[in-house]
């Protein structure tokens, strides 16, 4: 069993909808969580981070942390066709340098 | 401010070669990360660099090593290159070490291509 799974998707929907985007992980002494984003030939970019659970909003994103499922969750609302991309999720204990990525779920946003 | 730079974009090897793989923290930054992303494969972790030393390591042989020279940038050399080499290596900086509070950013990476 991997320490950080992702369906690997893709997942499609039309412009405007709610995207939610989901990683399992394995060991519960995880605390960090980050969400990259990365478009294609391109290297991933943060979108977002959280320490231990929670939700955390930035904008139309929203990062949720549930650690009694050990359950991480990326919402995009009123989702764009520039929100196209892979999107990867990480966690870790050690600190953000010590992550574990997901394999990342290919988005589409179609007009 | 500039983000983390790469070089070159593109690296064209025959096996057996030895490829060398560069990169420029984000000023500041004193922790550089090297990934490496296969097809289909995810990011799996190589080398994790800080003030000038190794701070950890991947389950990689050790024909994969690097160095980080005293400005914070640094080199991932890949010996003896196999067919399964080829990916995009990504490297990544934070501006913190230990156990850091602080993200990693990434750069575009280098597409590694063995023929």
């Amino acid at each position: 069993q991997k320490e950080v799974e992702q369906d690997p998707g893709p997942l499609s929907v039309p412009e405007g909808a709610i995207v939610s985007l989901n990683c399992t992980y394995s060991n519960s002494a995880f605390q960090y969580f980050m969400w990259y984003r990365q478009y294609s030939r391109k290297g991933p970019e943060l979108l977002m981070y959280t320490y231990s659970s929670g939700n955390k909003e930035d904008g139309r994103f929203t990062a949720q942390v549930d650690k009694s499922s050990k359950y991480i969750s990326l919402f995009i609302r009123d989702s764009q066709p520039s929100d196209s991309a892979t999107y990867l999720c990480a966690s870790g204990s050690g600190g953000y340098n010590k992550l574990i990525f997901g394999a990342g779920t290919r988005l589409a946003v179609h007009p | 401010e500039a983000g983390v730079t790469q070089s070159p974009t593109h690296l064209i090897k025959t096996r057996g070669q030895q490829a060398t793989l560069r990169c420029s923290p984000i000023s500041g930054h004193t922790s550089v990360y090297w990934y490496q992303q296969a097809l289909g494969l995810g990011l799996q972790f190589l080398l994790w660099y800080d003030e000038g030393e190794e701070r950890n390591r991947g389950n990689f042989p050790p024909r994969f090593s690097g160095r980080q020279f005293p400005n914070y940038s640094s080199e991932l050399n890949v010996n003896a290159l196999e067919l399964e080499d080829s990916a995009l290596y990504l490297c990544a900086s934070s501006r913190d070490r230990g156990n850091s509070n602080q993200p990693q950013h990434f750069g575009d990476g280098t597409r590694l291509s063995i023929l």
